[in-house]
């Protein structure tokens, strides 16, 4: 069964740092590209990250809200997925889900997400 | 950027109605179009992708279209577990956006 399992979250102030961090199980982790998503609260959905696999030099890609104050990495050898989030703004605090975004298996497609874990930016 | 709008916001229909949302691309997406489902809480659950096609498990009532750079999910007969907030995703160019949302409640 695969699990995506976030930590990190909890309170920080306006330029402040946190990493978010997501645990996976379940897969082969080192295959799948993996993506940040988030969602500000009582808002919509917002993409933030992708990070490819070792077959595609963990390229990354990123929302223009958060590009060059985020940056989305990745460890295979303990199937885990980091957010570092620089930076910060009172408009970063949302929800953050650890996702597998409609990923192409054989003849199926799979999407994860995990429950998310809560990013507060405030003074 | 390609911007993705939706409509309506807000729905009020009742049990065993037929449901439309629509969701409009500002260029072409190639079918690149999915649609999920969220309620109160929880993360977004996949029912459509590339535009049409049921993701497994997803019951068939729910069935997706595209005109173009409109595209369409409906619900042919909306049941009490139906209730929730319904979001398109374009996953053709990055960066990947979201519509801003459509909430279905009960009349």
């Amino acid at each position: 069964e695969v699990q995506l399992v976030e930590s990190g979250g909890g309170l920080v102030q306006p330029g402040g740092s946190l990493r978010l961090s997501c645990a996976a199980s379940g897969f082969t982790f080192s295959d799948y590209y993996m993506d940040w998503a988030r969602q500000a609260p009582g808002k919509g959905l917002e993409w933030v990250a992708r990070i490819r696999n070792k077959v595609n030099s963990y390229t990354t890609e990123y929302a223009a809200s958060v590009k060059g104050r985020f940056t989305i990495s990745r460890d295979d050898s303990k199937s885990s997925l980091y957010l570092q989030m620089n930076s910060l703004k009172t408009e970063d605090t949302a929800v953050y889900f650890c996702v597998i975004l409609i990923k192409v298996l054989g003849s199926d497609i799979v999407d994860y997400w995990g429950q998310g874990t809560l990013v507060t930016v405030s003074s | 950027d390609i911007q993705m709008t939706q409509s309506p916001s807000t729905l009020s229909a009742s049990v065993g109605d037929r449901v439309t949302i629509t969701c409009r691309a500002s260029q072409s997406i190639n079918s690149r179009l999915a649609w999920y489902q969220q309620k109160p809480g929880k993360a977004p659950e996949l029912l459509i992708y590339k535009a049409s096609r049921l993701q497994t498990g997803v019951p068939s009532s729910f069935s997706g279209s595209e005109s173009g750079t409109e595209f369409t999910l409906t619900i042919s007969s909306l049941q009490p577990d139906d209730f929730a907030t319904y979001y398109c995703l374009q996953y053709y160019n990055y960066p990947f956006t979201f519509g801003p949302g459509t909430k279905v409640d009960i009349k």
